[in-house]
């Protein structure tokens, strides 16, 4: 069964570094997207990718967050400067289509650890 | 700001009975309602999706949509200690192309 893939599984780094995510979607699937979760709080939206650029963004995605798939298969999501409140776990999604139809599906995620 | 809610639990129900997880939301442009099953440190795993008023069932899964009460459930009959998790409500609001999440309901199915 197709699947999202993640890696690395956990990345522990100091604060002020920058980090990039990485996440391969599933092959035929055209939207991308990137959500995390702050331990025992909800799962927020961050940013979704489609044709080589952002569809939409929320509140948390500023200027220290950057996405881009770099190559055919690679999508990935850098933190130019992390802070303490950026460890959290990142999930990476994709989906067919648009939300308004078809489900998306979530990778198995990134710890993040900033110390 | 698009808000949907859920209780938190822990929902506790004994093995083999039915689990009714509830979820209602803010905003009425909400046209697809997603339940999402999470374990402990893991990703969120689709269940179902529901777009239409009323119910929709899939094996022991049924989503039940109230589009007027702004208000979708779920029901696991026959229970089980595997889907012993936490249930995740998402919502997506026409026009956008993301999940807005409920915190989730905790369930434990006891053996």
């Amino acid at each position: 069964e197709p699947e999202v893939t993640q890696t690395p599984s956990h990345q522990v780094t100091q604060m002020g570094q920058e980090v990039i995510l990485r996440c391969v979607p599933i092959s035929n699937h055209l939207y991308f997207y990137w959500y995390r979760q702050i331990l025992g709080q909800k799962v927020e939206f961050l940013v979704s990718f489609y044709n080589n650029e952002i569809s939409e963004k929320s509140e948390i995605f500023d200027d220290q967050f950057s996405v881009e798939r770099p190559d055919g298969s690679n999508f990935t999501l850098k933190i130019r400067s992390t802070k303490l409140e950026d460890s959290a776990m990142y999930f990476c999604a994709s989906s067919e289509a648009p939300l308004q139809g078809p489900e998306a599906f979530f990778g198995q995620g990134t710890r993040l650890t900033v110390v | 700001q698009k808000e949907v809610e859920q209780n938190s639990g822990p929902l506790s129900v004994p093995e083999g009975a039915i689990a009714s997880l509830n979820c209602t939301y803010s905003d009425r442009g909400s046209q697809s309602f997603f339940w999402y099953r999470q374990y402990s440190g893991k990703s969120p795993e689709l269940i179902m999706f529901i777009y239409s008023n009323g119910d929709k069932e899939d094996g022991r899964f049924t989503a039940q949509l109230n589009k007027a009460s702004q208000y979708v459930s779920l029901l696991i009959r026959d229970s089980q200690p595997s889907d012993s998790a936490t249930y995740l409500c998402a919502v997506n609001v026409a026009g956008a192309n993301n999940l807005f999440f409920g915190t989730g309901t905790r369930l434990t199915v006891i053996p």
